[in-house]
Order: structure tokens, then sequence, then C-alpha cells
């Protein structure tokens, strides 16, 4: 089953506004990783924050991790037409020996020239 | 995806033929995966490798079998293909599976079964 939903399924906006897509989750974790998939393309890893951090940026990505509301925002400022992919979270629970990697079904995210 | 190949990138198969997908990796990771990516399901996991013939199923392996016989090479075999089995499969590696690392995929190889 499914833990990281990402919401919304779809956003579409126009270049230089800024985009924000979210992830909640069901259990604890040990750390959330997003991705972004172009067309045709395999993920990429953009970004790891791990369950005792609360912000991290990458250049034009900020991600936020709040595990009280078991949420997760990304924000990507003055989008780009290149930045049209599809974003993935995906959630890191270890307990004991187990490791799980648990994938949300993404947000499209359409950026208009 | 430098790093990391699958082949083929585009396969279409009839019912009931054998198929077998590769990775290749040039990372020296030891951490390798297959996953299926289709519509409304995001990526499901099939098989995942931690070592030189160690592997393990994942949440959707039925009808699917694994090799690991060197580091760089994962090879995921369809005994008998389905229509089912229709999808975009993703290989991916990761170093190590503490809580510091992220995957690299390969850009996917998509099968049809007719």
């Amino acid at each position: 089953s499914q833990q990281g939903e990402e919401d919304p399924q779809a956003l579409s906006i126009q270049e230089g506004e800024n985009a924000t897509m979210n992830c909640s989750y069901k259990t604890s974790i040990n750390n959330l990783q997003w991705y972004r998939q172009n067309s045709g393309r395999g993920l990429v890893h953009l970004i790891l924050i791990r369950s005792n951090e609360r912000e991290k940026h990458s250049g034009r990505l900020r991600v936020t991790l709040d595990t009280s509301k078991k949420s997760s925002s990304l924000l990507i400022t003055a989008s780009r037409a290149a930045d049209t992919a599809s974003y993935f979270c995906a959630t890191v629970r270890i307990m004991d020996s187990n490791y799980q990697l648990i994938w949300g079904a993404g947000t499209k995210l359409i950026i208009k020239p | 995806d430098a790093g990391i190949t699958q082949s083929p990138r585009h396969k279409v198969t009839e019912t009931g033929t054998p198929v077998t997908l590769r990775c290749h990796q040039t990372e020296n990771h030891r951490y390798m995966y297959w996953y299926r990516q289709d519509p409304g399901h995001g990526l499901r996991l099939i098989h995942y490798s931690y070592g030189v013939k160690d592997t393990d199923k994942g949440e959707v392996s039925d009808g699917y079998s694994v090799s690991r016989s060197k580091t760089e090479d994962f090879l995921l075999t369809l005994e008998s293909a389905t229509s089912s089995q229709t999808s975009v499969y993703f290989c991916a590696i990761s170093e190590g599976v503490r809580e510091n690392y992220g995957y690299t995929f390969g850009s996917g190889t998509r099968l049809t079964v007719v």
C-alpha cells in the first residue's frame, strides 16, 4: 500500500510563479525524499530530509517536514518551463532490520510559458 | 542517469514468452531494485538485491524472478509474460539502506505484452 500521498494530483501554473506540492504519510518515518520525473525518464533524486530536520534548501527548492502533522511540502520558487515534470515523495521507515521505502502516486506539475 | 543503464529501452513481446530485462551499474552500489510504474499505482517494488546472489521479494513479485551474479548486473525475468505485466520497469541503485541515501534510477524499460 502507498503511504505517501501527494497533493494536489496535478498543478498548472504560470512560469515565474511558485509551485507548492504536499505529501502526507501515516506512520513514523526516518526520512522523506522528493524525486522528479520528466516524461519518459527515470526518477531523479532532489532532496532528502531527515525526521529531525524541519527545513532544507537546494537551489530553488525548499522542503519542509512537519512530523507532528505527518506531512511535507516541496516549494519550487520562480518556476521555469523545465520544471514541468511529475514529483514524487517517498518515505523511509527503518524498524529493527526492516527497511521500508514507500512511494506516493505523484503530483504532475505543468509550467505554462 | 549516469552510472546506471537499462536494456532494452522498449520491448514488445507475446503472451507466454519469457522476457529478461537488464540493469547495469558502474557505481559499485550494493543495493539494486526493480520497480514497475503504472498509472494510478505509482512505483511498486518487484524485487531487490542487497548483494551478489542476495535477493528478496518486494510487494508485487509474483510472476517475476531476479538474479544478481555480479555486483554490476541485476536481471529481471518474466518467466511467462502476461498482459498484466505491460508496464514501465525501472531499475534503481543505492549505496545503502541507512537513512542518508537516495536512489539513482535508470531511464526505464517500456514493456508491452500483446
